[in-house]
C-alpha cells in the first residue's frame, strides 16, 4: 500500500511569505506528527495529532507555525511570515498508534 | 518534554567491525524505537521494543530495552558500507539527536 506522502518535495520562498506544506498519512493511521530537521541536525518535534483529541502543539517554535488535520487524515503545516531560520526539511510521520512511526520523504523548505 | 541522550554523536569504522550506540532518557518509556536515515530520505524504522529487558534482532542488528525502562542500545555486527547513515533512537514521539555512522570500505 501507499506510504506517507508529502508535497511539495521542495519549496523556495522569499522571507516574509507564507507557506503551506501538505501531508497525506497512511490510511487508517490515527496519529500524525510533524518534525523538522535542519542541516546536519536531529529531528525536532513540532506537533502531534491523535484521533479527535486536541493536538500536542508543544513543539511549535513560534505563533507563526500552525497545523491542521482535516477529517482525521490529511494535514497541513502552515508557516506565516517565513524567516531564513525556518529553512529546513519538514517531515511528516503517521502511526497506527503512539509508537511506530512511518515517515514521508520530507519537504525541503528554503527561505531566501 | 521528553529528553533523550544519544551517544556517540558520530562513529567512523572499518567495514566488518561491530558497532554499538545507546540512548538514555530522563523518564521511563513504554516503547523504544530505532530508526535509520539515509541521506535525503526520511527515517525508516529498524527495530521496535515494547518490554523492559527485551532483546530483539533484525538481521545484523540487535537492540535491547533496558531493565530500568530509561535506556536502550543498538548493535550492528559485521558492518558493511550500506550501513552508513544516521541512526536515531526514539520513544513516546521524542527523538534522540542521532548517531552518524560512517563505514570505511
Amino acid at each position: 500500500g501507499a506510504g506517507v506522502s508529502q508535497s511539495p518535495s521542495n519549496k523556495v520562498t522569499e522571507k516574509g511569505k507564507d507557506v503551506e506544506l501538505r501531508c497525506d498519512p497512511i490510511s487508517g493511521h490515527t496519529a500524525l506528527y510533524w518534525y523538522r530537521q535542519s542541516l546536519g541536525q536531529g529531528l525536532e518535534f513540532l506537533i502531534y495529532f491523535q484521533g479527535n483529541s486536541a493536538p500536542d502543539k508543544s513543539g511549535l517554535p513560534s505563533d507563526r507555525f500552525s497545523a491542521e488535520r482535516t477529517g482525521g487524515s490529511v494535514s497541513t503545516l502552515t508557516i506565516q511570515r517565513t524567516q531564513q531560520e525556518d529553512s529546513a526539511v519538514y517531515f511528516c510521520a503517521s502511526s497506527p498508534q503512539h509508537n511506530e512511526q512511518f515517515f514521508g520523504p520530507g519537504t525541503r523548505l528554503t527561505v531566501l | 518534554g521528553q529528553q533523550l541522550n544519544q551517544s556517540p554523536q558520530s562513529m567512523f569504522i572499518q567495514e566488518g567491525e561491530d558497532v554499538s550506540m545507546n540512548c538514555t532518557s530522563s523518564s521511563i518509556f513504554n516503547t523504544w524505537l530505532w530508526y535509520k536515515q539515509d541521506p535525503g530520505e526520511g527515517p525508516v524504522l529498524l527495530i521496535a521494543l515494547y518490554k523492559a529487558g527485551e532483546l530483539t534482532s533484525n538481521g545484523r542488528l540487535t537492540a535491547q530495552f533496558g531493565i530500568t525502562r530509561k535506556d536502550s542500545f543498538l548493535n550492528i555486527s559485521a558492518s558493511i558500507p550500506s550501513d552508513v547513515g544516521i541512526y536515531f533512537c526514539a520513544g513516546e514521539g521524542a527523538f534522540g539527536k542521532g548517531t552518524l555512522l560512517t563505514v570505511n570500505p
